[in-house]
């Protein structure tokens, strides 16, 4: 079993809808939960990240971390076009490396 | 100016060719690494380094080889290139006092190994 995973999709939306993503994970000792957002033909870019079990707002996005399913997610309110990416997951178990899960990627439709 | 650059963005070559591909940085940054990205497998952590002094294996270091040449600069060679070495190749960088997440990737470099 990998240690994470993320259904990599595709998920097309039309612009204004909610986008929702999500990872799950089997390592309990991860302790911070990353999403980065990578354009074509891109590197990655760091999204969010979130510590703790709980909710993270930052404009339209919500992290949300739940330790005791071992599952993450990722919300985006009010898709917008410049929106469509992939979007990946990332954990880290203290501060030697970081683990990715596929990537998702996400097309907002005008 | 990017901040990390990596070269060159794309790359062809045969099977069995030794090819080199070089990451720079003006960032400042301690930490450096080297990743590949796959279909259906995501990114894979393949060396990193904390400083020029310290060079580490990540998961997939088979096949690959590093040279940190100064803090800016981290080198990922492929000793005799294969075809399932072909993949999108990323390095990032990290502040040494900064929290792991704090990685920041530059454009990549696609290879395909025929």
């Amino acid at each position: 079993q990998k240690e994470v995973e993320q259904d990599p999709g595709p998920l097309s939306v039309p612009e204004g809808a909610i986008v929702s993503l999500n990872c799950t994970y089997s390592n309990s000792a991860f302790q911070y939960f990353m999403w980065y957002r990578q354009y074509s033909r891109k590197g990655p870019e760091l999204l969010m990240y979130t510590y703790s079990s709980g909710n993270k707002e930052d404009g339209r996005f919500t992290a949300q971390v739940d330790k005791s399913s071992k599952y993450i997610s990722l919300f985006i309110r009010d898709s917008q076009p410049s929106d469509s990416a992939t979007y990946l997951c990332a954990m880290s178990v203290g501060n030697n490396r970081l683990a990715f899960g596929k990537g998702n990627q996400v097309v907002v439709i005008p | 100016d990017a901040d990390v650059t990596q070269t060159p963005r794309n790359r062809i070559t045969k099977t069995g060719k030794r090819i080199m591909l070089e990451c720079s940085q003006t960032k400042g940054h301690d930490r450096m690494y080297w990743y590949r990205q796959d279909p259906g497998l995501g990114l894979r952590l393949i060396y990193y380094s904390f400083d020029v002094k310290d060079i580490n294996k990540g998961e997939i270091s088979d096949g690959y080889s590093v040279s940190r040449q100064a803090q800016a600069k981290f080198s990922l060679s492929l000793e005799s290139a294969i075809p399932n070495q072909t993949a999108l190749y990323f390095c990032a960088t990290s502040p040494r006092d900064g929290d792991l997440y704090e990685q920041y990737f530059g454009p990549g470099t696609r290879l395909t190994v025929t």
